[in-house]
């Protein structure tokens, strides 16, 4: 069964820092993989995806991803946060069999940012 | 990407009672899902709304405590059945995007049990 780990539950920067939210997932092949992003009382707004190709992948508010397939990971960064990107952060892996819309969530991480 | 609405945005309701909880898309969509977040945790898939069949739950979920409709490739509804407090959760609903290779989420509707 796939499986997505997020290590880091809450995580603390300042504004116009760097950051980079871990995200390692368990599946037998290649992998579908999401970013999403949950702002307080809002509901889930996709960030980036990985399938194949490039394995570094570019997505919306300046989010990028990088896949590692050595290390089952797909790690979130962003080269400078705002204060508005404080929210809950969740990495999904979805099956690559024509379902993957059907996703395994990562149990989140929570972005702070400090001004 | 598709537009979710979701009814109700929240509820307060009596435990024992039934809360219906709509989701409309904007466009026609395949797949449907169902997903409960219950405080402080990750989403968990409750189930797959298939259109003109029965639902395909999950491990750990039941039709009887959580019946889905899926009348046509627009609107679902997920029914939470004879509740208690444990089943305060947000509730959300997620169709799937073009060649199913992406989701996306209503806003959820936020259920608190008392």
């Amino acid at each position: 069964a796939q499986s997505v780990t997020q290590p880091d539950i809450h995580i603390t920067v300042s504004e116009g820092a760097s950051l980079e939210l871990r995200c390692n997932y368990s599946y037998g092949a290649t992998p579908y993989l999401f970013w999403y992003v949950q702002s307080p009382g809002q509901g889930l707004q996709l960030l980036l995806k990985y399938f194949s190709g490039d394995t570094l992948v570019q997505g919306i508010k300046g989010f990028e991803a990088e896949f590692k397939r050595s290390q089952s990971s797909f790690n979130l960064r962003k080269p400078s946060v705002h204060w508005s990107d404080a929210a809950e952060y969740f990495c999904a892996v979805g099956q690559n069999t024509g379902t993957a819309s059907k996703l395994t969530f990562g149990t989140g991480t929570r972005l702070q940012v400090t001004l | 990407s598709a537009v979710i609405s979701q009814k109700p945005s929240r509820d307060i309701c009596q435990r024992g009672t039934s809360l219906t909880i709509q989701c409309q898309v904007d466009s026609q969509v395949t797949m449907m899902f169902w997903y409960r977040q219950q405080p402080g945790q990750s989403l968990t898939l409750i189930a797959t709304a298939n259109q003109g069949s029965e639902a395909t739950y999950e491990s750990g979920f039941v039709i009887d405590k959580f019946p889905i409709s899926r009348p046509n490739l627009t609107f679902s509804t997920l029914t939470v059945s004879n509740m208690s407090p444990e089943d305060s959760s947000i509730y959300l609903c997620s169709v799937a995007g073009q060649k199913n290779t992406e989701a996306f989420f209503g806003q959820g509707t936020r259920l608190t049990v008392v």
